[in-house]
C-alpha cells in the first residue's frame, strides 16, 4: 500500500536549535516529493519538488533533501516565525497525491 | 493578486441537503484539486483535473461529485452530505503538476 509517514508528529525546539524532520514514503513510482507549511486556520503553502535522490533544495533557514525511501526538512537556526506544521506529499501518476500527517513544529523564543 | 478562492468559509448543514462549494483561481491553472482534511488522517485527495472536462477520483471520492467546465472554476458537489462527511476542505490549483499547488483559505463543513 502506497504510504507517507512523517516523524516526529510534534517538535518543539528553542530559537537557534537546528534540526530535521524526517518523510518516509513507501510507494510505487515516485513522480515527485513536495513539501508544504501550514499555519493555523490556513491551506498549505508550497517549499519545495524533489525528484530524484540526492537531490537537493534551499529556502532560507530550510533545505530539504531526497534519498530513495525518505526526505529531510532541515532547519538551520529556526526563528519563531517558522513555527508550523510541515507537511509532505509524493506525488503518484498524473496527479495524485499522498500527503502525510505532518510534523507539527513549534520553536521558542 | 494571484488566488484561489473557496465559498463559503464556513457551513454548517443537514444531513441530506445538496450542497456546493464554490472554488475558483485567477491564474489560468491548468491543474486543480480536492482535498479534505481531518484529524489524524491529514490532507486526502478526493478528486482532481488536469483540463477542462477532464477530471478523476483521488483517494476519497465517495460521496462527492465535481465538474470543470470552466478553465478557472472547480465545485465540489454533495449530493447528499453526511455526518461523516463534517470535514475541513481545501481546493488548490497548479500551472503544472510538479510545481506545487496554490491552495485555498479552506472550508470547515460541518453536517448535523
Amino acid at each position: 500500500e502506497d504510504q507517507v509517514t512523517q516523524s516526529p508528529e510534534a517538535l518543539r525546539l528553542q530559537e537557534g536549535e537546528s534540526s530535521s524532520l524526517n518523510c518516509s514514503y513507501t510507494v510505487s513510482g515516485l513522480r515527485g516529493l513536495f513539501w508544504y507549511r501550514q499555519d493555523p486556520g490556513k491551506g498549505p503553502e508550497f517549499l519545495f519538488t524533489l525528484y530524484s535522490a540526492g537531490e537537493e533544495k534551499e529556502k532560507e533557514r530550510l533545505k530539504a533533501t531526497l534519498t530513495k525511501k525518505e526526505s529531510f526538512l532541515h532547519i538551520t537556526a529556526p526563528k519563531p516565525e517558522d513555527s508550523a506544521t510541515y507537511l509532505c506529499a509524493v506525488r503518484m501518476g498524473a496527479q495524485k497525491l499522498v500527503f502525510g500527517q505532518g510534523t507539527r513544529l513549534t520553536i521558542n523564543p | 493578486e494571484a488566488q484561489v478562492t473557496q465559498n463559503p468559509r464556513y457551513l454548517i448543514t443537514v444531513t441530506g441537503k445538496k450542497l456546493t462549494v464554490t472554488c475558483s483561481q485567477n491564474m489560468n491553472h491548468e491543474y486543480m484539486s480536492w482535498y479534505r482534511q481531518d484529524p489524524g488522517l491529514g490532507l486526502r485527495q478526493i478528486y482532481y483535473s488536469m483540463n477542462v472536462e477532464v477530471t478523476d477520483k483521488g483517494d476519497v471520492p465517495e460521496g462527492y461529485k465535481v465538474s470543470r467546465k470552466e478553465k478557472r472554476n472547480f465545485p465540489l458537489i454533495l449530493e447528499s452530505p453526511s455526518p461523516n462527511q463534517t470535514s475541513l476542505y481545501f481546493c488548490a490549483s497548479s500551472w503544472d503538476r510538479d510545481a506545487g499547488y496554490t491552495f485555498g483559505s479552506g472550508t470547515r463543513l460541518t453536517v448535523v
